[in-house]
């Protein structure tokens, strides 16, 4: 069994929908959770990452982690053409090294 | 790209060919990894290392070794080469920060194993 589990899609949806990604995990020893984009051909780039459970803003983004329920969530809201690419959730159990897991990637495509 | 090259940007190769991908940075970071990616399974660690001729075994390390002579650069190197390792290799940096060490990724090599 995968230690990060996400939905690969495809997700389409028209401009200005909400958006909502997720992972779950397995293993409560994952401290920090994080959320890059990768637009096509191109590498990984971190969009936002959070530390232990709550949320985190960053205009149009939102994180989420839920450790009880070992559940992390993007939400993209008033999606843009541009948000479209592959998001790809990633958590380190620790700070020293950095070793990142990361979940499959889920493919997003917002058609204008 | 947060100052990291990859070469070569793509390769096509013949089973049973050395291969080897370098990844170069212009800082002088102490951690540096390589990563595959393939559908399925996202992005999965190879190896890492966290000093020069420093370094250990990741996720998917059979068939692959790494060398690390000068800070900037970090060898990947396939003995021979298998169409099983046929995937997108990048290679990442971590950036000390707090309280979270970022990492910056290349930009991907991508290799074909015939």
């Amino acid at each position: 069994q995968k230690e990060v589990e996400q939905d690969p899609g495809p997700l389409s949806v028209p401009e200005g929908a909400i958006v909502s990604l997720n992972c779950t995990y397995s293993n409560s020893a994952f401290q920090y959770f994080m959320w890059y984009r990768q637009y096509s051909r191109k590498g990984p780039e971190l969009l936002m990452y959070t530390y232990s459970s709550g949320n985190k803003e960053d205009g149009r983004f939102t994180a989420q982690v839920d450790k009880s329920s070992k559940y992390i969530s993007l939400f993209i809201r008033d999606s843009q053409p541009s948000d479209s690419a592959t998001y790809l959730c990633a958590m380190v159990k620790e700070t020293s090294g950095s070793r990142l897991t990361f979940g499959e990637g889920t493919q997003l495509t917002v058609n204008p | 790209d947060a100052g990291i090259t990859q070469s070569p940007r793509h390769k096509v190769t013949e089973t049973g060919t050395p291969v080897t991908l370098r990844c170069h940075q212009t800082e002088n970071h102490r951690y540096m990894y390589w990563y595959r990616q393939d559908p399925g399974h996202g992005l999965r660690l190879i190896h890492y290392s966290y000093g020069v001729k420093d370094t250990d075994k990741g996720e998917v390390s059979d068939g692959y070794s790494v060398s690390r002579s000068k800070t900037e650069d970090f060898l990947l190197t396939l003995e021979s080469a298998t169409s099983s390792q046929t995937s997108v290799y990048f290679c990442a940096i971590s950036v000390p920060g707090q309280p979270y060490n970022e990492q910056f990724f290349g930009p991907g090599t991508r290799l074909t194993v015939l």
